[in-house]
């Protein structure tokens, strides 16, 4: 089982739809969480960085995190065509050298 | 914001050959830098965590006669792969860290897509 799964998609909306990407994860040891936006063939950027359970709201992106239920997701309000890119949860452990996990990401297309 | 420069992006190469990839903080010193490695349709899995004046910490399963890193100063990581092969084919991924103290001040390269022939 990996520690961090995540549904590859492909997940295909049309504009302005409501968007929600999940992952599961197995580490209960696992405090930060984050959320990266990739473009085909660049570098990962961050979205959203949560500590703990809770929701974070930042412009059309909400993050949750339900740790009892090792579950996080990113909802996208509004969803535009150039939020058409790959999404990838990560998360660790307490301590900033500790190693990111990454889920295999998910891809999204939003469509005019 | 802070800026990583990867460099090059793209990389052919014949089997056997070594290929040097770079990883620059280009506005802040970073004292860590990461590299990843990422296979289509698959997550980032780090490989080694490279520190400024020091050798770098490699993840189980990677070889570090294969995958040599040299962090010489606090702008610049240097990722050399040795006798490329073709499974060695993948999209390399350097970040670092701006404040080592959180995950939030983690910054990406742009990556560099390595095939061997």
């Amino acid at each position: 089982q990996k520690e961090v799964e995540q549904d590859p998609g492909p997940l295909s909306v049309p504009e302005g739809a409501i968007v929600s990407l999940n992952c599961t994860y197995s580490n209960s040891a696992f405090q930060y969480f984050m959320w990266y936006r990739q473009y085909s063939r660049k570098g990962p950027e961050l979205l959203m960085y949560t500590y703990s359970s809770g929701n974070k709201e930042d412009g059309r992106f909400t993050a949750q995190v339900d740790k009892s239920s090792k579950y996080i997701s990113l909802f996208i309000r509004d969803s535009q065509p150039s939020d058409s890119a790959t999404y990838l949860c990560a998360m660790s452990g307490l301590g900033g050298y500790n190693k990111l996990i990454f889920g295999a990401g998910t891809r999204l297309a939003v469509h005019p | 914001g802070a800026v990583v420069s990867q460099h090059p992006s793209r990389v052919i190469c014949k089997s056997g050959t070594s290929v040097k990839i770079e990883c620059r903080s280009l506005d802040f010193q970073a004292t860590t830098m990461f590299w990843y490695r990422q296979f289509p349709k698959q997550s980032l899995m780090l490989m080694a965590t490279s520190n400024e004046g020091s050798k770098a910490t490699y993840e189980q399963g990677v070889e570090k006669d294969k995958f040599l890193i040299n962090h010489a100063s606090l702008t610049l990581s240097t990722l050399t792969v040795t006798s490329a092969h073709p499974e060695d084919s993948s999209f390399y991924i350097c970040s670092a860290t701006l404040d080592s103290a959180t995950n939030e001040k983690l910054f990406f390269g742009s990556g560099t897509q390595l095939s061997v022939l």
